[in-house]
């Protein structure tokens, strides 16, 4: 059974500094991994899809990992902004054409 | 435009009632979800419809009944309502199942009193 864990839970830093967000899934045959961002009181927005056989995507300031022989995935954010501050989720599709998520990563971005 | 819409957002009832939620995404697509976000946060797969046919059932107790009048459509019906079937249900939509990017509605937050 797949599980995605994502490290740290809670994330406080100040504005401009670049930070790293983790996520691990136990089950690498995976097909892709997507990563959200999920605001209060509203939807997730996917931010980036990596296929299985890429190693990263970019948009913008974020740039996603995967490394899926160690079950790993990483979403970096440059030069962080308040208006960054959500949760960020990853999820993992491994073939059942559904997404298995992890409990997300709580982001405070500070003036 | 809102790409995928559910409603009500807050859905508050006893009990035992029956109560609906209902689904439109205008973005084309074949496939449509609802996935249920518990108090840990964690989001959960319930079911899955492409081109109004369901793909996936996971294990939810048969008082969910998911329909899908058309691609454009799904809604959730719940019958007997528990304490436990509080959460915040999400409706999701998809250009095709697995392999593409998701796109989420808003939730519908239901509290079970």
């Amino acid at each position: 059974k797949q599980e995605v864990t994502q490290i740290p839970a809670a994330l406080s830093v100040p504005e401009g500094e670049n930070l790293v967000l983790n996520c691990s899934f136990t089950d690498s045959a995976i097909y892709n991994l997507q990563w959200f961002r999920q605001d209060p009181g509203k939807g997730l927005t996917s931010l980036l899809l990596i296929q299985s056989s890429q190693r990263e995507q970019t948009s913008g300031r974020l740039n996603a990992s995967l490394d899926k022989s160690s079950g790993r995935s990483t979403l970096y954010i440059a030069a962080s902004q308040p208006g960054d501050s959500a949760t960020y989720l990853c999820a993992v599709d491994t073939g059942r054409r559904a997404l298995t998520f992890g409990s997300g990563t709580r982001l405070q971005v500070q003036p | 435009d809102t790409a995928v819409s559910q409603t009500p957002k807050y859905l508050v009832t006893q009990m035992g009632n029956d109560k609906s939620i209902k689904c439109e995404q205008n973005l084309g697509h074949d496939t449509m979800y609802w996935y249920k976000q518990d108090s840990k946060k964690f989001l959960k797969i319930m079911f899955s419809y492409n081109n109004k046919e369901l793909i996936i059932n996971e294990t939810v107790p048969n008082r969910f009944s998911p329909k899908s009048p058309d691609k454009a459509h799904l809604n959730l019906h719940i019958n007997s309502l528990e304490l436990g079937d509080s959460a915040v249900y999400f409706c999701a939509s998809s250009q095709a199942p697995g392999g593409e990017k998701l796109f989420f509605g808003s939730g519908t937050q239901l509290s079970v009193l």
